[in-house]
């Protein structure tokens, strides 16, 4: 498999629900991002890991835990999310984080309905 | 910091037209400019970026993109267009000024009539 898959593509989880999404980078990466992607809006960078360390956090709630066991995963972990919380979260891994002219490769993200 | 507008939410050609669609951007330092393409259900893909040397970068799928500092501009354009070319399009900035986060635009829907 090559590329950056994205698991589960489709969540729905009520407002007192845990659950995680899984992110894989198959391109010999090493950094990671999440993003937020709600219609109308650009896009919200959540998190950075760049050689598994976290390097960004752009004031994201506490609701949202991500975790980066290694260069190829990217979890995210969700609890108590509120309805505004619904949208595509994608996933992108680039050569290093924030580097010069790394371009970032997306997988095909989670759609997120938080009810 | 650095940021990025797309002054156009949509744009209409048809098929076999010259297609442009615009970015502007603002930076402290030098730019690093790219452009992204988001179809349907699907992740953004990667077209093509400006790091330095030539302003006229060529991409995937036919693309081309024109960097103009002066103007501080990178607009995307494509000679004939294509009605599988729809879709949503992004700019992105980089600035190699610090806080060297990736910026994006909120998107240029693009839609190729046959």
């Amino acid at each position: 498999e090559t590329g950056v898959t994205q698991t589960p593509r489709h969540l729905v989880m009520g407002m007192t629900n845990k659950k995680s999404l899984k992110c894989e980078q198959h391109l010999g990466h090493n950094a990671m991002y999440w993003y937020k992607q709600s219609a109308k809006k650009p896009l919200e960078l959540m998190f950075v890991y760049n050689f598994k360390e976290q390097t960004e956090n752009n004031s994201v709630p506490s609701r949202f835990s991500p975790e980066c066991p290694n260069s190829s995963h990217l979890f995210l972990h969700l609890h108590t999310l509120q309805p505004e919380d619904s949208a595509l979260y994608l996933c992108a891994s680039s050569q290093e984080a924030q580097r010069e002219g790394y371009e970032q490769y997306f997988g095909p993200g989670t759609r997120l309905t938080v009810t | 910091a650095q940021s990025v507008a797309q002054p156009e939410d949509q744009v209409n050609v048809a098929e076999g037209n010259p297609l442009t669609v615009k970015c502007t951007y603002s930076v402290s330092g030098n730019p690093y400019l790219f452009w992204y393409v988001q179809y349907p259900n699907r992740g953004l893909q990667f077209l093509l970026k400006y790091i330095t040397g030539d302003n006229l970068v060529k991409g995937s799928y036919g693309f081309e993109a024109e960097f103009n500092k002066s103007q501080t501009s990178f607009h995307l354009k494509k000679p004939s267009a294509l009605v599988s070319d729809s879709a949503l399009y992004f700019c992105a900035v980089r600035d190699d000024w610090g806080g060297n986060d990736m910026r994006f635009g909120a998107g240029t829907r693009l839609t190729v009539k046959p």
